[in-house]
């Protein structure tokens, strides 16, 4: 079976532009979960969605959106971007429900340089 | 913010040694997972260790947990150079909407020489 697929892989985009990063997860799984990694840090939550449903926001700006689609693949928007926003973005699928945080398997991610 | 911080923060050792790594959170927890991560890439499930496990093993891989003293430590025995990677703790924390969330560690960089 194939992994959690993210992409695209790696971008570049300008301070005040919009950036839309996509997740496939495993199939099967319906939790799909979002992670913001800055160089030299752990990954830091951003998004929870469990069937379609946003189950819980980490301590990011309104500028961050995110949606999870019949197919339980989701998109993560990020508006606005701001040099800070530079960072690996990664995806995470689970079996688990809402209920329990078992094992997360990641995608690569996507690398997004903000200039 | 980061739940847990690792130490230490870079371990340089010989290929056939043992590699420890240590790990502190600050609130209660149900289950305590170990990460391990490529430079740059994905992160890569080890280990899940719940709240009422001491310790548990997994191939190459033994961790312990002691919630009175909220630490863990994930030991590699006998590491490869291939082990090379930088290891993360996680805890598990519920969200208002239901859900949850894992708070990561700083983690450890862990190099293994030949």
């Amino acid at each position: 079976d194939a992994g959690v697929t993210q992409s695209p892989t790696h971008l570049i985009k300008t301070r005040g532009q919009q950036v839309t990063l996509r997740c496939s997860p495993i199939s099967g799984h319906k939790s799909v979960s979002w992670y913001q990694q800055v160089l030299g840090q752990g990954p830091q939550f951003i998004f929870q969605y469990y069937e379609k449903e946003e189950r819980g926001r980490g301590n990011f700006p309104d500028r961050f959106s995110a949606r999870q689609f019949p197919n339980y693949s989701s998109e993560l928007n990020v508006n606005a971007l701001l040099l800070g926003d530079s960072a690996l973005y990664l995806c995470a699928s689970s079996r688990q429900g809402a209920k329990n945080t078992g094992e997360l398997f990641f995608g690569e991610g996507s690398r997004l340089t903000v200039l | 913010s980061q739940q847990g911080e690792e130490d230490p923060q870079a371990l340089s050792i010989q290929e056939g040694e043992n590699a420890t790594m240590n790990c502190s959170y600050k609130t209660s927890i149900n289950n305590l997972q170990w990460y391990r991560q490529n430079s740059g890439r994905g992160l890569v499930h080890l280990i899940l260790i719940r709240s009422n496990e001491r310790e548990k093993h997994s191939g190459r891989l033994r961790v312990t947990l002691d919630t009175s003293k909220k630490s863990s430590s994930l030991l590699i025995t006998a590491s490869r150079a291939a082990d090379t990677a930088s290891y993360f703790c996680a805890t598990d924390a519920r969200l208002t909407g239901g859900g949850n969330k894992l708070t990561f560690g700083t983690g450890t960089q862990l190099k293994v020489e030949l």
